[in-house]
């Protein structure tokens, strides 16, 4: 079965580095997400990427952030300058041209020093 | 703005028991919902949904029933089993153009079904 891949699982950085978070979306999927989970708290939608570009975004993805689809498979989430509190769990998810169902990577576990 | 409130968790059961795991939402509009489960150490799936008022999900034996007028989402299985142990998260998405899946989550509800 498809499925929606992300690296790395776990990645620990330190403050005011600059990190990549990575995802490969099921390969024929148009629409692609990034949402994160902070320890103990809702997940929270930060960004949906549509025909190469932004479609919409939160108040949580400022100009820290940004996404790309540098090829046809990768889709990014960088984080510039990273703070403690972008400690968190970020999920990818993906879907197909007729939307009407999300899938989830496992999520890769972010851990800012 | 729009939210989500599930019950607070953890929730231990034997198995066999019933499960209840209570969502509430408030949204504009005309919502679809979900429930997502998250077994441990993989990513979110989709358990089941419902795009309109008094639709009923279900999947695997669960079951959740779209109550407008209560505004409720309300998981249940007749039977659990060991293997329903997971983080169950209640959601709901509002079509806004081309990010029809832009999903408020609640918290999450851990549920550990013992033997």
């Amino acid at each position: 079965e498809p499925e929606v891949t992300q690296t790395p699982s776990h990645q620990v950085t330190q403050m005011g580095q600059e990190v990549i978070l990575r995802c490969v979306p099921i390969s024929n999927h148009l629409y692609f997400y990034w949402y994160r989970q902070i320890l103990g708290q809702k997940v929270e939608f930060l960004v949906s990427f549509y025909n190469n570009e932004i479609s919409e975004k939160s108040e949580i993805f400022d100009d820290q952030f940004s996404v790309e689809r540098p090829d046809g498979s990768n889709f990014t989430l960088k984080i510039r300058s990273t703070k403690l509190e972008d400690s968190a769990m970020y999920f990818c998810a993906s879907s197909d041209i007729l939307n009407t169902e999300a899938f989830f990577g496992q999520g890769t576990r972010l851990t800012v020093v | 703005g729009d939210s989500v409130t599930q019950m607070e968790g953890p929730v231990t059961l034997s198995e066999e028991a019933f499960l209840t795991i209570n969502c509430t939402y408030t949204a504009t509009g005309y919502p679809s919902l979900f429930w997502y489960v998250q077994y441990p150490g993989e990513g979110l799936q989709l358990l089941l949904k419902a795009t309109k008022a008094d639709d009923k999900g279900s999947n695997k034996g669960f079951e959740a029933t779209y109550r407008k007028e209560t505004t409720s989402f309300h998981l249940e299985k007749g039977s659990v089993q060991v293997s329903d142990s997971a983080v169950y998260f209640c959601a709901l998405s509002r079509s806004s153009g081309g990010s029809n899946y832009k999903l408020t989550f609640g918290k999450g509800t851990l549920l550990t079904v013992n033997p």
